[in-house]
């Protein structure tokens, strides 16, 4: 039971342009939500968060958005650099003693 | 401080063997994670521990699997026997309080043959 969904594999975006990272979840139970970036070869690495009495968290270049009524949020980065391309793995967790479950993962592409 | 520290960092063995992998948390933080990563299910998690003591494990796969901290710097994931569908990126990761924000090793590549 994948409680938490990234329907897109992979994104293609040009450089400058704005890039829409999409993830869904069922348990309307969840109290916070984070997008992980990973690179080849390597760990994920925390980007961003959002608590589930928010709608939208910025930080620079990245925002997300989050619609509690349909179960989905979004990830926005803009402008998209080459440096963005990257794996990103949106994520929940029902309660801070509890686990964070993964979704499976949107490859994004940024090309010059 | 280091980060979460994995190992091995690849490793590769034959249908049947046991395999290990271990690794070490960020100093102080209480809580450690198992993931596995599939292409089909992305970061699956697999067991994970609050203050050394194992709180869920329903993610593990099967009896072949097991996870052991038996201090607060050092953990173990052992699959034995180990079988190709086992072949997967496996990655620990830890945190201060529980699912917060998780700091996640390289991670063990590990091909079955």
């Amino acid at each position: 039971d994948q409680q938490v969904k990234q329907n897109s594999p992979s994104l293609s975006v040009q450089e400058g342009r704005i890039s829409i990272l999409n993830c869904d979840y069922t348990n309307s139970m969840f109290d916070y939500f984070l997008w992980y970036k990973k690179y080849p070869a390597e760990g994920p690495t925390f980007l961003i968060s959002i608590s589930s009495i928010k709608d939208k968290n910025e930080d620079g270049r990245f925002t997300v958005f989050l619609n509690k009524s349909a179960k989905h949020l979004s990830l926005h980065i803009v402008p998209s650099q080459p440096g963005d391309s990257a794996v990103y793995f949106c994520a929940a967790r029902r309660n801070q003693g509890g686990k964070l479950i993964f979704g499976q993962g949107t490859e994004l592409s940024v090309k010059p | 401080d280091a980060g979460v520290i994995q190992s091995p960092r690849h490793e590769v063995t034959e249908m049947g063997q046991e395999v290990t992998l271990r690794c070490k948390p960020i100093s102080g933080h209480n809580s450690l994670f198992w993931y596995r990563q599939t292409m089909m299910r992305g970061l699956e998690l697999l067991i994970y521990f609050n203050n050394n003591v194992p709180i869920d494990d329903s993610g593990m796969p099967e009896d072949r699997f097991s996870a052991k901290m038996p201090n607060a710097s050092f953990s173990t994931l052992k699959i034995q026997p180990s079988e190709p569908r086992d072949s997967a990126v496996y990655f620990c990761a830890s945190s201060l309080g529980g699912a917060n924000v998780l700091t996640f090793g390289a991670g063990s590549r590990l091909t079955v043959l």
